[in-house]
């Protein structure tokens, strides 16, 4: 079975500065996808990143980067020029099928709060 | 991309009651996703809904507790029955559009409190 490991239940940053977030995954799959989805206090999930494992090129999005370290499972989450909106919960998740048609499985998650 | 809503966006229930949750998609998918997540907690998956056959529950999770209905591709059900202060938590739904967009997408969620 897949698990996923966020070992930062919180962290906190100073507006316009840098945070990375810790992520790691087990699996013995070797093709896979792995995702950082944020939510807000409104509860709704939204898809910040994606990365396949396929790709060795770390996949960015704006102010939003991954490092993805295959061999190590690590999969981290870098977030530049911090602004407030960016306050939320981080949840780290992992998944096997190529169609999406299985579910996500999910890391516990790190509270991140951007401080004025 | 799929827009996904759901009902009621939130709820208060007495306990021993049963509460259904409706989960609507504006394209039709394959596969239907339950999550719950508990206050302060993760998303666990409940169950896999497809539409024609029997939902897949996950371990932990049981039919007769977690009913859920499939009956087109657009639409799902999840029944909490006979409700305790435990089962307060936000329920959520996703759906995985397929080969050729791997990502999924969640709905708003449904905050359900058991008094």
């Amino acid at each position: 079975a897949q698990t996923v490991t966020q070992s930062q239940p919180e962290m906190s940053v100073q507006e316009a500065e840098t945070v990375t977030l810790s992520c790691t995954y087990d699996t013995s799959e070797n093709n896979y996808y792995l995702f950082w989805y944020k939510q807000p206090p409104s509860r709704q999930m939204i898809l910040v990143i994606r990365q396949e494992a396929y790709k060795q090129q770390n996949a960015t999005e704006n102010r939003f980067s991954v490092n993805f370290q295959k061999a190590a499972k690590s999969f981290s989450l870098k977030i530049s020029d911090s602004q407030l909106g960016d306050t939320a919960m981080y949840f780290c998740a992992f998944m096997t099928s190529y169609s999406g048609n299985t579910p996500l499985v999910f890391g516990k998650g790190t509270r991140l709060s951007v401080i004025a | 991309s799929a827009v996904i809503s759901q009902k009621p966006s939130r709820d208060i229930c007495q306990r021993g009651t049963s509460l259904t949750i409706q989960c609507q998609v504006d394209s039709q998918v394959t596969m239907m996703f339950w999550y719950r997540q508990q206050p302060g907690q993760s998303l666990t998956l409940i169950a896999t809904a497809n539409q024609g056959s029997e939902a897949t529950y996950e371990s932990g999770f049981v039919i007769d507790k977690f009913p859920i209905s499939r009956p087109n591709l657009t639409f799902s059900t999840l029944t909490v029955s006979n409700m305790s202060p435990e089962d307060s938590s936000i329920y959520l739904c996703s759906v995985g559009p397929g080969l050729a967009d791997y990502e999924q997408y969640f709905g708003p969620g449904t905050r359900l409190t058991v008094t």
